[in-house]
């Protein structure tokens, strides 16, 4: 099972300012790799696929970048719908046998 | 719009068995694999398993594995994810979710509460 790390557990950012989050596989994923917002009870959302593409409808602000075991999502300038629990997941095996894994997540939460 | 409507919120007792329900609509529900994936309160997502409507290939995660079944419904476009004998550690919230370069769109989620 590949096995998806995310850190920080948590970031404090103020409004405005700039988030790092970061994404390790315990064995190369190429791109397949998605990132999630998931507010506090709502379902996840999809933000980005394929490493660094946004979905449908998602802001500029969001930037996704990496490859093969180490990813990252910025967020450029935090607005306050972005505080947020994000999840990684790797889709790197077809169909997936062993899991399309998730990180445990990492909080964002107003500084 | 593609929608996945799961069904309402159950309250069961250990030992019984349960039933949840996910139905898509406005996308061609037999082409996409959906999963479930399991969020117990304030924890992260697990990924339990996946079906393909079309033939109902299903796939399930080593850790879930002989505890939950999932199956689909082509011709009423639904999925279903079912427990024969529930256990309190099943108290969580399960999400279906459509696959497609990751998990494009989600169900709204059932809340599953399994208490005395």
């Amino acid at each position: 099972e590949i096995v998806m790390t995310q850190s920080p557990a948590t970031l404090s950012v103020s409004p405005g300012e700039r988030a790092t989050l970061s994404c390790r596989a315990s064995q190369s994923v190429s791109s397949n790799l998605a990132w999630y917002q998931q507010k506090l009870g709502q379902a996840p959302r999809l933000l980005i696929y394929g490493a660094s593409t946004r979905a449908t409808g998602i802001p500029a602000r969001f930037r996704g970048s990496g490859s093969g075991t180490e990813f990252t999502l910025t967020i450029s300038s935090l607005q306050s719908e972005d505080f947020a629990v994000y999840h990684c997941q790797q889709y790197n095996s077809w169909p997936p046998e062993r899991g399309w894994t998730f990180g445990q997540g990492t909080k964002v939460e107003i500084k | 719009e593609v929608q996945l409507v799961q069904s309402g919120a159950e309250v069961k007792k250990p030992g019984e068995s349960l039933k949840i329900s996910c139905q898509g609509s406005g996308y061609s529900f037999s082409i996409y694999w959906i999963a479930w994936v399991r969020q117990m309160p304030g924890k992260g997502l697990e990924w339990m398993g996946i079906i393909y409507p079309g033939d109902s290939d299903t796939r399930y995660s080593p850790s879930f594995q002989g505890q939950v079944t999932i199956s689909a419904d082509k011709s009423i476009n639904t999925a279903y994810l079912q427990w024969s004998s529930l256990e309190a550690a099943d108290t969580a919230m399960y999400y279906c979710a459509r696959m497609s370069r990751g998990c494009d769109y989600w169900g709204q989620g059932t809340l599953v509460t399994v208490a005395a």
